[in-house]
């Protein structure tokens, strides 16, 4: 168990649909970064947040945003979905930005748009 | 633009021998280097790391290694067990920006 919780593991939804996709990260972390894996791709950086600040953006859609809330959690919205929108979520986080450590991820959910 | 390769895509190993994985990358500024390994349907597992300022990490079976001249890592894992066989990613963070660029992947298969 790494600590990173991601709710729900699956999401089935159709296109044109918006979900919001959360994750609470470790206890004491402060950087969240999320993650897309598409079928047989590599993990593509989406965005990252760090106490509550956008710090960075990966290749995301303006369709997609993300916010980190006061308590660290964090959400992914994603709207106007799209079938090519089906992937593999992951959160991750990480203590606190400057320091060279690992992140850890949540299990991941599995969004498929119908 | 690929910041971060790895240009095999699988890899078939025997139980018992070692496991070598590749990583390129392009960015000079990268500071840390990072193996995650990851199993189907599963959130990916830190492995071990190195930072740029090292030539060699060792972690058990686990020994990274980086040049960074070459701009190239690589992960050995010695001796190769059955529970290896999973997806190997090769990630690389800029401590700057804080952002941890990854790969595509290795599928690892550790045969009997």
């Amino acid at each position: 168990d790494s600590g990173v919780t991601q709710t729900p593991k699956h999401l089935i939804t159709a296109t044109g649909q918006r979900v919001t996709l959360r994750c609470s990260p470790r206890s004491g972390d402060l950087s969240v970064y999320w993650y897309q894996q598409s079928l047989d791709q590599g993990l593509q950086f989406l965005i990252h947040y760090y106490n509550g600040e956008e710090r960075a953006k990966g290749n995301i859609l303006e369709r997609f945003s993300a916010q980190q809330f006061p308590d660290l959690h964090s959400e992914l919205n994603l709207s106007s979905l799209e079938l090519g929108d089906s992937a593999l979520y992951f959160c991750a986080s990480r203590i606190r930005q400057g320091m060279n450590t690992e992140a850890f991820f949540g299990q991941g959910t599995r969004l498929t748009v119908v | 633009d690929q910041q971060v390769k790895q240009n095999s895509p699988s890899l078939s190993v025997q139980e018992g021998r070692i496991s070598i994985l590749n990583c390129d990358y392009t960015n000079s500024m990268f500071d840390y280097f990072l193996w995650y390994k990851k199993y189907p349907a599963e959130g990916p597992t830190f492995l071990i790391s190195i930072s740029s300022i090292k030539d060699k990490n060792e972690d058990g079976r686990f020994t990274v290694f980086l040049n960074k001249s070459a701009k190239h890592l690589s992960l050995h894992i010695v001796p190769s067990q059955p529970g290896d066989s999973a997806v190997y990613f090769c990630a690389a963070s800029l401590n700057r920006d804080d952002k941890i660029i990854f790969g595509k992947g290795t599928r690892l298969h550790i045969l009997p």
